[in-house]
């Protein structure tokens, strides 16, 4: 079975730091690759999604996520995270057709940015 | 704004109670699903349904009762829950159905259920 690890559970930086989020699954077949974002008390978001060709994708907001194929990870960035940047972040996978458009998510990241 | 819509929002019902969560989207999409998000936690799925019919059933218990009258509409029935039931319920749906790559998953903005 699939599964995704995010290793931050919490992360407190202050605006204008850079931000990176780790995102590890396990998975060895063709997958579909996403960043969701749930701002507190709003609904899930998509931030970006890989699916095949160039492994750096921006996303909204300034966001970007780089696919490195042979580490299985599929991690976030931001350059400048603004104190709006606060919330929690899931990576997830999709791994079709095997699991049958199933979307597994990591346990997600909770970000606090400091203004 | 998200293209998927859930009623109600806020859902309190009582142990003996039978009522109904409901989804619509107009995307054109043929799939769609329920999760189910604990505070603190990832969302996890519970049903999938694909060109109208139930495709994945991660082992949800009997007293969630989904159904997909049309490929617009995902409702979820709800009978004797428990207060650990208690949680959001998330509708989504994407492009295609089972078996297909590429597809994003939008999801709506919840319900939250508190079962007392």
């Amino acid at each position: 079975a699939q599964s995704v690890s995010q290793h931050n559970h919490h992360v407190i930086l202050s605006e204008a730091a850079s931000l990176e989020l780790g995102c590890n699954y396990s998975y060895g077949g063709t997958v579909n690759l996403f960043w969701y974002v749930q701002y507190p008390g709003q609904h899930l978001q998509l931030l970006l999604k890989y699916f095949s060709g160039d492994p750096l994708v921006k996303g909204i907001k300034g966001f970007e996520a780089e696919f490195i194929k042979s580490k299985f990870s599929f991690n976030l960035r931001k350059p400048s995270v603004q104190w709006s940047d606060t919330a929690e972040y899931f990576c997830a996978v999709n791994s079709a057709p095997a699991a049958g458009n199933k979307l597994t998510f990591g346990g997600g990241t909770r970000v606090l940015v400091k203004p | 704004d998200t293209e998927v819509t859930q009623t109600p929002k806020h859902l309190v019902m009582g142990m003996t109670n039978k009522k109904s969560l409901k989804c619509e989207q107009h995307m054109g999409h043929r799939a769609m699903y329920w999760y189910k998000q604990k505070a603190k936690k990832p969302p996890e799925l519970m049903f999938v349904y694909s060109y109208e019919k139930l495709s994945i059933n991660e082992s949800v218990p009997s007293r969630f009762s989904p159904e997909c009258p049309n490929s617009s509409l995902l409702n979820l029935h709800l009978h004797a829950l428990q207060p650990e039931d208690s949680a959001l319920y998330l509708c989504a749906s994407s492009q295609g159905g089972q078996g297909l790559t590429g597809n994003t998953i939008y999801f709506g903005e919840g319900s939250w259920l508190t079962v007392v």
